[in-house]
């Protein structure tokens, strides 16, 4: 079946640095999804990327779509301590469409 | 809208007891997901429905487990009889289409002694 791998799987950075996690999926995606976690919370969504090679901005946060639709990166610039959380990466895959989910990157940020 | 509404939000129960999750999706939505999580584990997917039809139920992870959604606006995940490990956080999320954003909601923390 599909598998959606991260990494890292954790990183700790100071405040002001920027953070990268990197996702991987065995099969071409039609789409991949992007959520964060607060520790505690539930995941939210925060963006959808559709198109190959895809690049889309959301104030300090990039994310981008491979041009194979198998990978997809999400960047932080300058982190703050609200960027704290689990970041997770989501893909539809399988003939009935399941929704998986990478295992995240925990970022933490020491002010 | 208020979001998805699960309840309860805690559950603590003993061992081979029956446990039943509650879950409201948004008004409209016409998917609903069942989610796991674990440290171990992550997020994983254990049913999901569409107009209140199960579509893929791969993901549960024995008969113990049982989903329903007798109507648009509610769901229920059951377990029965409850073991230790199946002490983890259940979610149900909902959309608007199939390939759309998923709405969560607060979550289940489930213990099983």
């Amino acid at each position: 079946g599909q598998q959606v791998m991260q990494i890292p799987q954790y990183q700790h950075v100071q405040e002001g640095e920027d953070f990268t996690t990197y996702c991987n999926s065995s099969t071409t995606l039609s789409n991949i999804q992007w959520y964060k976690q607060r520790p505690g919370g539930h995941p939210v969504f925060l963006i959808q990327l559709v198109k190959s090679g895809e690049v889309k901005k959301q104030k300090r946060l990039t994310f981008q779509f491979g041009e194979a639709k198998k990978n997809s990166s999400l960047h932080i610039t300058a982190t703050q301590t609200t960027d704290v959380g689990t970041y997770f990466c989501a893909g539809p895959g399988g003939s009935n469409y399941k929704l998986t989910f990478g295992k995240g990157t925990l970022l933490t940020v020491n002010p | 809208d208020a979001g998805v509404i699960q309840s309860p939000r805690h559950e603590v129960t003993e061992m081979g007891q029956e446990v039943t999750l509650r879950c409201k999706p948004i008004s409209g939505h016409d998917y609903l997901f069942w989610y796991r999580q674990t440290m171990m584990r992550g997020l994983e997917l254990l049913i999901y429905f569409n107009n209140n039809v199960p579509i893929d139920d791969s993901g549960m992870p024995e008969d113990r487990f049982s989903a329903k959604m007798p109507n648009a606006s509610f769901s229920t995940l059951k377990i029965q009889p409850s073991e230790p490990r199946d002490s983890a956080v259940y979610f149900c999320a909902s959309s608007f289409g199939r390939e759309i954003e998923a709405f969560f909601g607060q979550g289940t923390r489930l213990t099983v002694v």
